[in-house]
């Protein structure tokens, strides 16, 4: 089966800082490859996906580009907000009905 | 934007109680799902649901989860007698096609805390 494994966090930036947040996957065949957030009391949104190899998933300043070569969809902003800090899951699978599997959560923190 | 709805957001429940969460996926979405995350954990995938049967499940859902779609909007997950490890956020999540890489989309969750 799919797994995630993704950094620890907390990541602590300031404003306007640039963010990288380290994602890798197992799997077998070629899983979709998500990059969920999580803002306090609220449930899972969908930031961005790719769907196969080199395809770049791209959202409100957030990019990730599926790396096949190296089974990594790192998620980069290149200047980060206060309002960006939220819980970020790295998710595989989803193809069809697949269930996704999704890495630990990166917690970033964006300071004035 | 069509969305997921749960409810309720929290439910509190003594141990060895019976709870049913509710949600009700987007409207013209074929594939059900629910997920769990216990408080500062990864988020865990329970089980599947399409075509009224369960198409997948992981090994937490045991024979005290079960899962039901008693009507055409509604989907619920019930946890027979509940234990104290069951406290955890639990999200329901809906997709629309088969052969498709359409994301899955979450409601906002039901924090269920045992005591």
């Amino acid at each position: 089966g799919n797994s995630v494994t993704q950094m620890e966090g907390p990541v602590t930036l300031s404003e306007e800082a640039f963010l990288t947040i380290n994602c890798t996957y197992t799997a077998t065949g070629y899983p979709s490859l998500f990059w969920y957030v999580q803002y306090p009391g609220e449930g899972l949104q969908l930031l961005l996906k790719a769907t196969k190899a080199d395809d770049k998933g791209s959202n409100k300043g957030f990019e990730a580009t599926y790396r096949k070569e190296t089974t990594s969809f790192h998620l980069e902003k290149g200047s980060v907000q206060v309002s960006d800090s939220a819980v970020y899951f790295c998710g595989a699978g989803g193809t069809g009905f697949q269930k996704l599997v999704f890495g630990t959560g990166t917690r970033l923190l964006v300071s004035p | 934007e069509p969305e997921v709805t749960q409810t309720p957001s929290h439910q509190v429940t003594q141990m060895g109680q019976e709870v049913i969460l509710r949600c009700v996926p987007i409207s013209n979405h074929l594939y059900f799902y629910w997920y769990r995350q216990i408080l500062g954990q990864k988020v865990e995938f329970l089980v599947s649901f399409y075509n009224n049967e369960i198409s997948e499940k992981s090994e937490i859902f045991d024979d005290q989860f079960s899962v039901e779609r008693p009507d055409g909007s509604n989907f619920t997950l019930k946890i027979r007698s509940t234990k104290l490890e069951d406290s955890a956020m639990y999200f329901c999540a809906s997709k629309g096609q088969h052969n498709s890489n359409q994301p899955q989309h979450f409601g906002d969750g039901t924090r269920l805390s045992i005591l």
